[in-house]
């Protein structure tokens, strides 16, 4: 099991629909993010959370909308998506430090189909 | 190119057999991680190497890094079936923004 949970764990949806993915963290991380993975692909970095401001945002499309309620919970808000955008979205979790030097701690993922 | 590129792409080998793989990247970094990903999980960290360090071990892991040549490479010893999985390296620039490379797929035959 890991420590960061997201659901859902699949999600089907249509390109009109309107979604919510979620993730959640109780290791006391302040540093969030959000990756897009395609199939035998690597993680590509979509947002940056840290102390529950959006500190990166790497040029991710309007119909990708994160939001970070509290340190532990963070979202990722999804309308109007197309066909390419169906892949696995993994949340990941960290520390802060005054350097990039910790470990991220990932989530199992939400894998995402839109038809 | 993209940054933090890996080879081989893919790697196959017996149990208890080493199996080693490497990984590039182009701009300067703060340190280098490595993590591992079984199939339809998430990713896990397995060691990290900051700029100033040229190797590192966590049991059966041993990493290295060569800043000249901008390159590490990962070492899994007496490979074990349960080693099965993709392997990525991941550089964390100093602006804090970490990407990663394209990843080799291990496979440990019994």
């Amino acid at each position: 099991d890991t420590e960061v949970t997201q659901t859902p764990k699949h999600l089907v949806m249509g390109m009109t629909n309107k979604k919510s993915l979620k993730c959640e963290q109780h290791m006391g991380h302040r540093a969030m993010y959000w990756y897009k993975q395609k199939a035998k692909k690597p993680p590509e970095l979509m947002f940056v959370y840290s102390y529950e401001k959006l500190s990166i945002n790497e040029s991710v499309p309007s119909r990708f909308s994160p939001e970070c309620p509290n340190s532990s919970l963070l979202n990722l808000h999804l309308h109007a998506l197309q066909p390419e955008d169906s892949a696995l979205y993994l949340c990941a979790s960290s520390q802060v430090s005054r350097g990039p030097d910790q470990p991220q701690h990932f989530g199992d993922g939400t894998r995402l189909s839109i038809l | 190119s993209q940054q933090g590129e890996e080879d081989p792409q893919a790697l196959s080998i017996q149990e208890g057999e080493n199996a080693t793989m490497n990984c590039s990247y182009k701009t300067s970094i703060n340190n280098l991680q490595w993590y591992r990903q079984n199939s339809g999980r998430g990713l896990v960290h397995l060691i990290l190497i900051r700029s100033n360090e040229r190797e590192k071990h966590s049991g059966r892991l041993r990493v290295t890094l060569d800043t000249s040549k901008k390159s590490s490479s990962l070492l899994i010893t007496a490979s074990r079936a349960a080693d099965t999985a993709s392997y990525f390296c991941a550089t964390v620039a100093p602006a804090g923004k970490s990407t990663f490379g394209d990843g080799t797929t291990l496979t440990v035959k019994p």
